[in-house]
């Protein structure tokens, strides 16, 4: 079983649409939870932070953490076609540690 | 400014040739990093390197070597190149401590080995 598990999508969506993004992860050391936004032919650059559970909104954007069930969401709140990404889950439990990523699901929203 | 570059964006070379790639980071943190995008775009971590030290290094082929200069640096060199290698190599970096040691990555560096 993987560390942290990300389904790749594609997800497709139409513009102004809720966009739910999830993750599952196994190892219960992580502490600090984060999702990432990558262009096309560009480098991720972090969307949200957040440690421990709960949720944290940032505009449009609300992360989601439930660390009983290990498994960590993004939503995305009437989603436009800038959005349309890949978002990776990322993970860690501080210190010198790794931070252990997802794969990444590919997000279309169609205009 | 650009808070972490590397250079070169894009990299053609042969098989066997030795190449590397450089990586600047103005954010003053004291960490960085290579990871490794390959084709189905899964992101790995390859090495960390925390003030000048080598704190993390994966099971990496030894003709990938590191090197820290300072902490504002990390280049990768790159010896007798393999078709595998071919990918986009990421830069990054972080402040350890600092909002849980968040990543800030570099632009990437597309390496094609023909």
């Amino acid at each position: 079983q993987k560390e942290v598990e990300q389904d790749p999508g594609p997800l497709s969506v139409p513009e102004g649409a809720i966009v739910s993004l999830n993750c599952t992860y196994s190892n219960s050391a992580f502490q600090y939870f984060m999702w990432y936004r990558q262009y096309s032919r560009k480098g991720p650059e972090l969307l949200m932070y957040t440690y421990s559970s709960g949720n944290k909104e940032d505009g449009r954007f609300t992360a989601q953490v439930d660390k009983s069930s290990k498994y960590i969401s993004l939503f995305i709140r009437d989603s436009q076609p800038s959005d349309s990404a890949t978002y990776l889950c990322a993970m860690g439990s501080g210190g010198y540690q790794k931070v252990t990523f997802g794969i990444g699901t590919k997000l279309q929203v169609i205009p | 400014d650009t808070a972490v570059s590397q250079t070169p964006k894009y990299l053609v070379t042969q098989m066997g040739n030795d190449k590397s790639i450089k990586c600047e980071q103005n954010l003053g943190h004291d960490t960085m990093y290579w990871y490794k995008q390959d084709s189905k775009k899964f992101l790995k971590i390859m090495f960390s390197y925390n003030n000048k030290e080598l704190i993390i290094n994966e099971t990496v082929p030894n003709r990938f070597s590191p090197k820290s200069p300072d902490k504002a640096h990390l280049n990768l060199h790159i010896n007798s190149l393999e078709l595998g290698d071919s990918a986009v190599y990421f830069c990054a970096s972080s402040q350890r401590g600092q909002s849980g040691n968040t990543i800030y990555f570099g632009e990437g560096s597309w390496l094609t080995v023909v």
